[in-house]
């Protein structure tokens, strides 16, 4: 149990539906993550809550819109995505921002776009 | 740009020693981490290091030389629950991580 949950593990949805995905994280920690991880590439950041501020939102698509309505719950809401958008999504929290706050991984939704 | 450069794909033996090397040009540094990630789960923190020098935590142990951007992570005694993919990820001037490709460990008997 890494104190943060992610729901649901897998979601294949097609190019019109609209989705949600979620994360809690049960620690107590002040910033939250959302990471898209593609087989081979490197963890890509898509966007950092601190203090439920989003302070980090790294050129990601208007079609992934995130939402965190307090310090513990964390959304991603999708729509019209490509299928270039299937991978995995993994969610983390930290502590603080700064210094050697290690993040706390979610499971990760593994998404197929159809 | 900002770049983490590691192995793609390393082999070892179980009982053996194994050494995944780590190279980073970033903008800033603010410290640099180590995650090991097995199939289809989440990444778990490892070993953290921001000064130079070696830090051991039981089998593994981590390196940092900031004047050569290079990190190395050491794995003593492997075990065949080892075999993973290992991340090292640097920490910006901006407090955002870089994160490299990952390195897949394969423990063979």
């Amino acid at each position: 149990e890494t104190g943060v949950t992610q729901t649901p593990r897998h979601l294949v949805m097609g190019m019109t539906n609209k989705k949600s995905l979620k994360c809690e994280q049960h620690l107590g920690h002040n910033a939250m993550y959302w990471y898209k991880q593609s087989a081979k590439k490197p963890l890509e950041l898509m966007f950092v809550y601190n203090f439920k501020e989003q302070t980090e939102n790294n050129s990601v698509p208007s079609r992934f819109s995130p939402e965190c309505p307090n310090s513990s719950h964390l959304f991603l809401h999708l729509h019209t995505l490509q299928p270039e958008d299937s991978a995995l999504y993994l969610c983390a929290s930290s502590q603080a921002m700064e210094g050697g706050s290690e993040q706390y991984f979610g499971p990760g939704t593994r998404l197929t776009v159809t | 740009g900002q770049n983490i450069d590691q192995p793609t794909e390393m082999t070892a033996t179980e009982g053996a020693i194994v050494q995944i090397n780590c190279t980073y040009q970033t903008s800033g540094f603010n410290g640099l981490f180590w995650y090991q990630q097995h199939a289809g789960e989440a990444p778990t923190f490892l070993s953290y290091n921001v000064l130079d020098g070696l830090e051991e935590k039981g089998r593994f142990s981590s390196f940092l030389s900031r004047s050569k951007g290079y990190s190395y992570l050491l794995l003593k005694e492997l075990q065949m629950k080892d075999s993973a993919s290992y991340l090292c990820a640097v920490t910006d001037s901006n407090y955002q991580l870089i994160w490299g490709a990952g390195t897949k460990l394969i423990i063979k008997p």
